[in-house]
């Protein structure tokens, strides 16, 4: 069972960047999968959660009408689109797999190894 | 949604027991049993500890164990041992349909 995240780099405040996660090891439609950053020596930061078949999709306030989280399930795929990024939004970003597929969002037991975002000019 | 209040450092001895809060509201920590626990080393990644307040999943020992009482959950460890020496973070589900992390605190094992 295994998440590979990818798509970070240096971006200027701004622009966009789109994250990929790819699982495998195991049913990719049978789970919800959530975003999850941290800033370097900080603490943890939930971003935005879809369930198994995208009908539930939920955001932090910090994120809401910037970020989009979006699933391929034939390509075992989690996305996330970050459009208008700040320099707050410089963080390690994680994919997680949720334990079950939809709400309530409950606890995430499967991690990445992080795709790391830098916001600057 | 403000973050969890966890305590920023405990230590505890090898052999010892410690216990580590984590202050909600009625809106998080103390309106749904969605409490989760995490254990992370540096330069890695989460590790899954506890999920619904106090299960345990297959792997993680039994020395890790998790309550809850009003706003409040707690994880306490015993039996310390040198590869407990981490950063630990709780979680709840919210009444926002999102998901708000603790601050985090660091153990020490002395």
């Amino acid at each position: 069972v295994q998440l590979v995240e990818s798509g970070g780099g240096l971006v200027q405040p701004g622009r966009s960047l789109r994250l990929s996660c790819v699982a495998s090891g195991y049913n990719f439609d049978d789970y919800a999968m959530h975003w999850v950053r941290q800033v370097p020596g900080k603490g943890l930061e939930w971003v935005s959660g879809i369930s198994w078949n995208s009908g539930t999709i939920d955001y932090a306030e910090s994120v809401r009408g910037r970020f989009t989280i979006s699933r391929d399930n034939a390509k075992n795929s989690l996305y996330l689109q970050m459009n208008s990024l700040r320099p707050e939004d410089t963080a390690l970003y994680y994919c997680a797999r949720d334990i079950y597929l939809d709400h309530p969002w409950d606890a995430f037991n499967i991690w990445g190894q992080g795709t790391m975002v830098t916001v600057s000019s | 949604q403000a973050a969890l209040s966890q305590p920023p450092y405990v230590s505890g001895s090898p052999g010892q027991s410690v216990t580590i809060s984590c202050a909600g509201t009625s809106s998080d920590v103390g309106g749904y049993n969605r409490v989760s626990w995490y254990q992370q080393s540096p330069g890695t990644a989460p590790k899954f500890l506890i999920y619904e307040v106090n299960y345990r999943p297959s792997g993680v020992p039994d020395r890790f164990s998790g309550s809850k009482s009003g706003n409040t959950a707690s994880l306490t460890i015993s039996g310390l041992q040198a590869e407990d020496d981490a950063d630990y973070y709780c979680s709840s589900y919210t009444s926002k349909n999102s998901v708000v992390f603790g601050g985090g605190t660091k153990l020490t094992v002395l």
